[in-house]
């Protein structure tokens, strides 16, 4: 059974330029998780998604960063216009499904992150 | 600032060694999470701790949650190189972690 995948692991960008992040949850699992981690500050919450809906982005900034969970497909987070503040790990977490429609979230696994460097 | 404050934040002993690592807040969280994250790889979820005044044992790891549930404690046991990493706790309210920064443990053979 494979884990969470997110793809690209590192990915450089000129100022500028957009940022798309992929994500695809575990098997069976129907929720994504976004988080960002910048050096010695932790994780920070982004946005929830569940098949087609954004459930909670009250983490994301309002403007440049989307996230989509289509009913085919990985989940993505996008970043246009990237900024050097932007440099970060930001890793999906995924759970499956648990009472009343939400994720079990004390059952989260992450993937293994992805590198983002603005140049 | 961290709505979680962990302590401290850099450890180093030396294999055999006992330590305890804090994470406290002044918050209420329905769940507190630990999770040991190695370098360039995401979070590894170890234990889940749910009821107030409850301790857990994994091994030589020993995780307790306050009785008012807004703080909490891993103490690993005669600690091995193996156990080097960062450990994270989290707090959870309905679907949303709140992580602290973080303890960097640094297990000398």
């Amino acid at each position: 059974n494979a884990g969470v995948m997110q793809n690209p692991r590192h990915l450089v960008r000129r100022r500028g330029q957009e940022a798309r992040l992929r994500c695809s949850p575990m098997k069976g699992h129907s929720h994504v998780y976004w988080y960002r981690q910048l050096p010695e500050e932790g994780l920070k919450f982004m946005v929830y998604l569940q098949k087609e809906n954004i459930i909670d982005e009250s983490g994301m900034p309002k403007e440049r960063f989307s996230a989509e969970f289509p009913k085919e497909g990985p989940s993505i987070l996008r970043i246009q216009q990237v900024v050097r503040g932007d440099s970060a790990a930001y890793f999906c977490a995924s759970s499956p499904p648990g009472l009343g429609g939400q994720g079990r979230y004390e059952k989260l696994f992450f993937g293994s992150g992805t590198q983002l460097s603005v140049l | 600032t961290q709505l979680l404050e962990q302590s401290p934040q850099f450890l180093s002993i030396q294999e055999g060694e006992n330590l305890t690592v804090y994470c406290n807040s002044s918050s209420v969280f329905s769940s507190l999470q630990w999770y040991r994250q190695e370098p360039g790889e995401g979070p590894v979820l170890l234990v889940t701790v749910v009821t107030g005044g409850e301790v857990k044992k994994l091994k030589r790891l020993t995780f307790q949650f306050g009785d008012a549930r807004k703080d909490s404690s891993l103490h690993i046991t005669a600690a091995q190189p193996g156990d080097t990493g960062l450990y994270l706790c989290a707090g959870a309210r309905d679907y949303k972690l709140s992580f602290g920064a973080g303890t960097t443990v640094t297990v000398r053979a």
